[in-house]
């Protein structure tokens, strides 16, 4: 069956520090992979996705590269902020009923 | 407003009393599921629905039975609770059609069974 396995937490940096969460995956076919990011209180949003291999997706200076050849989809981000603090998630969807896998999760703490 | 509305947002219960989560949204999707989270599990998948007349089990069904009232609205039992179902539920939506459409989340309910 389809996995998703990322880097345990939780992850402290200084603000200002480069990021990197590591995302590989197991799937059969040609999923689209996703980061999701769950602030306190909140639900799971989306905060970026590839479809294809080579695929970069980015947003809010957050960025992942889909490698179909190592089955990674590793976040990063040159330089975090207090407020990029939550749990990140890594996920596929390689079904044709768009059930998701979703990784464990990772902690992020940025401290000022 | 939100997209997608869970309701309540805490509960706090006794072991085997019937509990009912709801979910309803907005977004005009076909497509919506209920999770639970746990510490060091991530989410895992409860049931799914494409459909008001399609409903499927997820991973861990177990305990739980769903509702499709309609399109908007997607809920979920537990008939009788027990203490292992304290999690964090959330409900999702997705609109169908490919591989790529990601999934849109509510802000959870958080239940606690004494």
């Amino acid at each position: 069956g389809n996995s998703v396995t990322q880097m345990e937490g939780p992850v402290t940096l200084s603000e200002e520090a480069f990021l990197t969460i590591n995302c590989t995956y197991t799937a059969t076919g040609y999923p689209s992979l996703f980061w999701y990011v769950q602030y306190p209180g909140e639900g799971l949003q989306l905060l970026l996705k590839a479809t294809k291999a080579d695929d970069k997706g980015s947003n809010k200076g957050f960025e992942a590269t889909y490698r179909k050849e190592t089955t990674s989809f590793h976040l990063e981000k040159g330089s975090v902020q207090v407020s990029d603090s939550a749990v990140y998630f890594c996920a596929l969807n390689s079904g044709g009923y768009q059930k998701v896998t979703f990784g464990t999760g990772t902690k992020l703490q940025v401290i000022p | 407003d939100a997209d997608v509305t869970q309701t309540p947002r805490n509960r706090i219960t006794k072991t085997g009393k019937r509990i009912m989560l709801e979910c309803s949204q907005t977004k005009g999707h076909d497509r919506m599921y209920w999770y639970r989270q746990d510490p060091g599990l991530g989410l895992r998948l409860i049931y799914y629905s494409f459909d008001v007349k399609d409903i499927n089990k997820g991973e861990i069904s177990d305990g739980y039975s769903v509702s499709r009232q309609a399109q908007a609205k997607f809920s979920l039992s537990l008939e009788s609770a027990i203490p292992n179902q304290t999690a964090l539920y959330f409900c999702a939506t997705s609109d169908g059609g490919s591989l790529g459409q990601p999934q849109h989340f509510g802000d959870g309910t958080r239940l606690s069974i004494l």
